[in-house]
């Protein structure tokens, strides 16, 4: 079954640091996503993106993140500029579209450590 | 505006157990529901979707009924696995569909032989 892959799947730095975590959606996909989850807290969306641009965004997505889709696979986020309370599980998505109960797949996870 | 609610954990039950889990949301409209499953050092899967009032998701023995009346979504096995344990969350995809998943704050079953 096709699967949404991220990369790296841990990684920890240090607080004011740039980090970029990298997902690879399911290949026809064309929505895609990042929501994260604070050790025992809910999983929270981040943003949506489709056709190459944000399509909508949480409040917690300020200007400190950044999404991208450098070539045809690839669907990155940046945090420039890393904060202790960015330390969470952050998790990237696709669908192929959103008719109603699509289904969003997603990637195992990156867990970010800002120390 | 949307929200998900459900039981706090952790569950624990025997193997052969009977399960329910909780979930009610607040949504104007007619959301989509979902319940996703995470096992241990794995990703969120999609375990089971309803679309619309009445509809039953059913998934490897799971089930779940979309009650508008109640607004729930109740998660349901008649008898559950050792590899059953895992993290279950309720979410909820508003009636306008931007693909923005609601989840509820996830329970955790446990499943002892």
């Amino acid at each position: 079954e096709p699967e949404v892959t991220q990369t790296p799947s841990h990684q920890v730095t240090q607080m004011g640091q740039e980090v970029i975590l990298r997902c690879v959606p399911i290949s026809n996909h064309l929505y895609f996503y990042w929501y994260r989850q604070i050790l025992g807290q809910k999983v929270e969306f981040l943003v949506s993106f489709y056709n190459n641009e944000i399509s909508e965004k949480s409040e917690i997505f300020d200007d400190q993140f950044s999404v991208e889709r450098p070539d045809g696979s690839n669907f990155t986020l940046k945090i420039r500029s890393t904060k202790l309370e960015d330390s969470a599980m952050y998790f990237c998505a696709s669908s192929e579209d959103r008719t109603p109960g699509n289904t969003i797949y997603f990637g195992e996870g990156s867990w970010l450590t800002v120390v | 505006g949307n929200s998900v609610t459900q039981m706090e954990g952790p569950v624990t039950l025997s193997e052969e157990a009977f399960l329910t889990i909780n979930c009610t949301y607040t949504a104007t409209g007619y959301p989509s529901l979902f319940w996703y499953v995470q096992y241990p050092g794995e990703g969120l899967q999609l375990l089971l979707k309803a679309t619309k009032a009445d509809d039953k998701g059913s998934n490897k023995g799971f089930e779940a009924t979309y009650r508008k009346e109640t607004t729930s979504f109740h998660l349901e096995k008649g008898s559950v696995q050792v590899s059953d344990s895992a993290v279950y969350f309720c979410a909820l995809i508003g009636s306008g569909n931007t693909g923005k998943l609601i989840f509820g704050q996830g329970t955790t079953l446990q499943v002892k032989p």
